[in-house]
C-alpha cells in the first residue's frame, strides 16, 4: 500500500513565522499535491508538482510556496503565517499524471494564532 | 466558480437503508471521478471510482454512477452502516487551464442512525 506521511499531525505557530510542512511518499509517484480543508470550502488546492524541482500554483497559492528537491518530498512553506491559514493541510501523491487514485496523506491541523 | 458541487452538506440515514450522495460538475473535459471518505482528524481515504467511459461502478456496498448528458454523478451506499458516518467528497479530474488536476467538492457529512 502507498503511504504518504505527513511529518506532524498537529501544529502551532505565532503569526509571522515561517512554517515548514513535510510530506514523504514511498511509491516512487511522480505527482505531488498539497491541499487545505476547511468546512464549508472543501479541498482546495495549494500547489501540485509533476516532476522534482517542478512546481504549478494550484487555485489558492497566496502566501505559501513550495519545494521539490527529491521525487519522494514535497514540501509546503508558509513564508509569513497568517491566522487565515489557520487549517487542516492536506498532502497527496498519485502515479498517473492523467487519472488514478490519490493518496492522501493523514493531515496536518495547523493552528496560527 | 465551483466545478464540482455537493450542494446536499449533510445526509441522515437509517441503518440498513441506502445513502445516496450526490454530485455535481461544470467542466465536460473532466474524464475520471473519485469518491473520498473523511473522518474527523485524518486524511480523506479513496472509496471508489469512475472512469468518463463508463455508467456505473459497483465495490461491495458501494455503487458509483456517471449521468455523462447532466454532469452528475451519485454514490450509492447499500445497505448503510453505523462505520459509514463520516464526510464524503466528490473528485473530478482532467485537464483544467491547461495542466492535469484534481478538483473536489465541498463535502456532505453523512450520518448513519443505529
Amino acid at each position: 500500500d502507498v503511504k504518504v506521511t505527513q511529518s506532524s499531525r498537529y501544529l502551532v505557530k505565532r503569526t509571522g513565522e515561517k512554517v515548514f510542512l513535510e510530506c514523504v511518499q514511498d511509491m516512487d509517484h511522480e505527482n505531488m499535491f498539497w491541499y487545505r480543508q476547511d468546512p464549508g470550502l472543501g479541498l482546495r488546492l495549494i500547489y501540485f508538482s509533476y516532476d522534482v524541482k517542478m512546481k504549478e500554483k494550484g487555485d489558492i497559492p497566496e502566501g505559501y510556496s513550495v519545494s521539490r528537491e527529491k521525487k519522494e518530498r514535497f514540501s509546503l512553506i508558509l513564508e509569513s503565517a497568517s491566522t487565515n491559514q489557520t487549517s487542516m493541510y492536506l498532502c497527496a501523491s498519485s502515479l498517473s499524471r492523467s487519472g488514478g487514485k490519490l493518496f492522501f496523506g493523514s493531515g496536518t491541523q495547523l493552528s496560527v494564532l | 466558480d465551483q466545478q464540482v458541487k455537493q450542494n446536499s452538506p449533510s445526509l441522515s440515514v437509517q441503518e440498513g437503508r441506502i445513502s445516496i450522495l450526490n454530485c455535481d460538475y461544470t467542466n465536460s473535459m473532466f474524464d475520471y471521478f473519485l469518491w473520498y471518505k473523511k473522518y474527523p482528524a485524518e486524511g480523506p481515504t479513496f472509496l471508489i471510482s469512475i472512469s468518463s467511459i463508463k455508467d456505473k461502478n459497483e465495490d461491495g456496498r458501494f455503487t458509483v454512477f456517471l449521468n455523462k448528458s447532466a454532469k452528475h454523478l451519485s454514490l450509492h451506499i447499500v445497505p448503510s452502516q453505523p462505520g459509514d458516518s463520516a464526510v464524503y467528497f466528490c473528485a473530478a479530474s482532467g485537464v483544467n487551464s491547461g495542466t492535469y488536476k484534481y478538483i473536489f467538492g465541498t463535502g456532505t457529512r453523512l450520518k448513519v442512525l443505529a
